[in-house]
């Protein structure tokens, strides 16, 4: 079974200091993990994977994840934010294969930015 | 832009009817997967289909059934609507059969059962 939890609903940062956005997970296979961003109006977008690589991944916009199997995490990171990062941000989790498993999409963080 | 697009962008139906919304894969594209997406909440995954054959579905009624057809454009019905069915309905399509590729995703097309 697998399953996602995003511990914030809701994040305001200022312009330019860091962001966590923090997902736990739990997964009886080898989970693949996946941050998604979603704009008003705007189809969802990847904004990085972790599929049993480098623990650490980086993603597009200077978004980054760390990857803890000890602490079942994949927090979101980005050391400055910026206003254009407003938006809603979904972690997922999914097995590599087996039609059993699900791909599992928690239930979201939205992220404002403050001036 | 992704190159997956959905038809229509907006549908309103009566209670009871059936609706048919339709998804165009991104070009090379042999997989694509539905979700439906509540007001405040995350996708739920729905199904997927790789090579016209389903081969993952997530916790829907069977009045949730979908066709790939062999240009990979995808179609989702939904029979007997309910109220609960109203959402916002996205597809995605992926390239190949790992669940743990990227998928691209058009921008839904929202549902409302009045």
């Amino acid at each position: 079974a697998q399953s996602v939890t995003q511990l914030d609903s809701h994040v305001s940062v200022s312009e330019g200091t860091p962001v966590l956005l923090r997902c736990n997970y739990s997964s009886s296979y080898s989970p693949s993990l996946f941050w998604y961003v979603q704009h008003p109006n705007k189809g969802l977008q990847l904004l990085l994977k972790y599929t049993s690589a480098a623990t650490l991944v980086k993603g597009i916009n200077g978004f980054e994840a760390e990857f803890k199997k000890s602490e079942t995490s994949f927090h979101l990171t980005k050391p400055s934010a910026h206003m254009s990062d407003a938006a809603e941000y979904f972690c997922v989790v999914s097995a590599t294969y087996s039609s059993a498993s699900k791909i599992i999409f928690g239930s979201g963080t939205r992220l404002s930015i403050r001036p | 832009e992704t190159g997956v697009t959905q038809s229509p962008t907006h549908l309103i139906k009566t209670r009871g009817q059936q609706v048919t919304l339709r998804c165009s894969s991104q070009s090379g594209h042999n997989t694509v997967s539905w979700y439906q997406q509540a007001l405040g909440q995350g996708p739920q995954f729905i199904f997927q289909y790789y090579r016209e054959e389903e081969n993952g579905r997530g916790n829907f009624p069977p009045r949730f059934s979908g066709l790939q057809f062999p240009n990979y454009s995808s179609e989702l019905n939904v029979n007997a609507l309910e109220l609960d069915d109203s959402a916002l309905y996205l597809c995605a399509s992926s390239l190949g059969d790992r669940w743990d590729t990227e998928a691209f995703f058009g921008q839904g097309t929202r549902l409302t059962v009045v």
